[in-house]
């Protein structure tokens, strides 16, 4: 069963830090992953798009990187503010005709 | 407009009742999801249009769940029969092109009493 799995659920840290969450997915065939992010109540907002034949994606503070032997991607975050609180989610498509697969999230919170 | 819109933004039903949840997608996009998410879990996949025709429903989790898209633009999901578990938040999205990116909606919270 392909799965996507992100540790931890939950995150608090102090601003300024840097930081890093994770993402798993069981099945490494994939054709792209994304990373997401959403605000309480809200939709999600595509953050960064790595195809399977990259490694990396940066965008401003965020890198996002893709190990697809390994069946790991991660989000960095540089000098963490407070407007970075949300919940991002990684997801992956094994195809580009095929459904999204998330992951449940990881809850950030960036104490000021 | 400029994103995705999805009518209405809060929809409160009786258990039994039938609904209907309706998707803009941006101009010219080919491609078109539906997810569900409950509180705390990752948006679940339920059935994605390329066009005018569902490519994959796979995600439904029973015939009372439908959705369609005749003219491969706006779609609209619809519940029969609604049940107290199909309470969660409708998203929608929608690509220029599968796999090119998904721009999702604010989605729909259903609430089924």
């Amino acid at each position: 069963k392909q799965e996507v799995t992100q540790i931890p659920a939950a995150l608090s840290v102090p601003e300024g830090e840097n930081l890093v969450l994770n993402c798993s997915f069981t099945d490494s065939a994939i054709y792209n992953l994304q990373w997401f992010r959403q605000d309480p109540g809200k939709g999600l907002t595509s953050l960064l798009l790595i195809q399977s034949s990259q490694r990396e994606q940066t965008s401003g503070r965020l890198n996002a990187s893709l190990d697809k032997s390994s069946g790991r991607s991660t989000l960095y975050i540089a000098a963490s503010q407070p407007g970075d609180s949300a919940t991002y989610l990684c997801a992956v498509q094994y195809s580009s005709a095929s459904k999204i697969i998330f992951g449940s999230g990881t809850r950030l919170s960036i104490r000021p | 407009g400029a994103g995705v819109s999805q009518t209405p933004s809060n929809k409160v039903t009786e258990k039994g009742k039938y609904v209907e949840l309706r998707c803009d997608p941006i101009s010219g996009h080919t491609a078109l999801y539906w997810y569900r998410q409950s509180l705390g879990q990752g948006p679940e996949f339920l059935i994605y249009f390329q066009g005018t025709g569902a490519a994959d429903d796979s995600g439904l989790p029973n015939d009372r769940f439908f959705a369609v898209r005749p003219e491969g633009s706006v779609s609209t999901l619809k519940i029969q029969r609604t049940e107290r578990g199909d309470s969660a938040v409708y998203l929608c999205a929608s690509s220029l092109t599968p796999g090119t990116g998904e721009f999702f909606g604010p989605g729909t919270r259903l609430t089924v009493l």
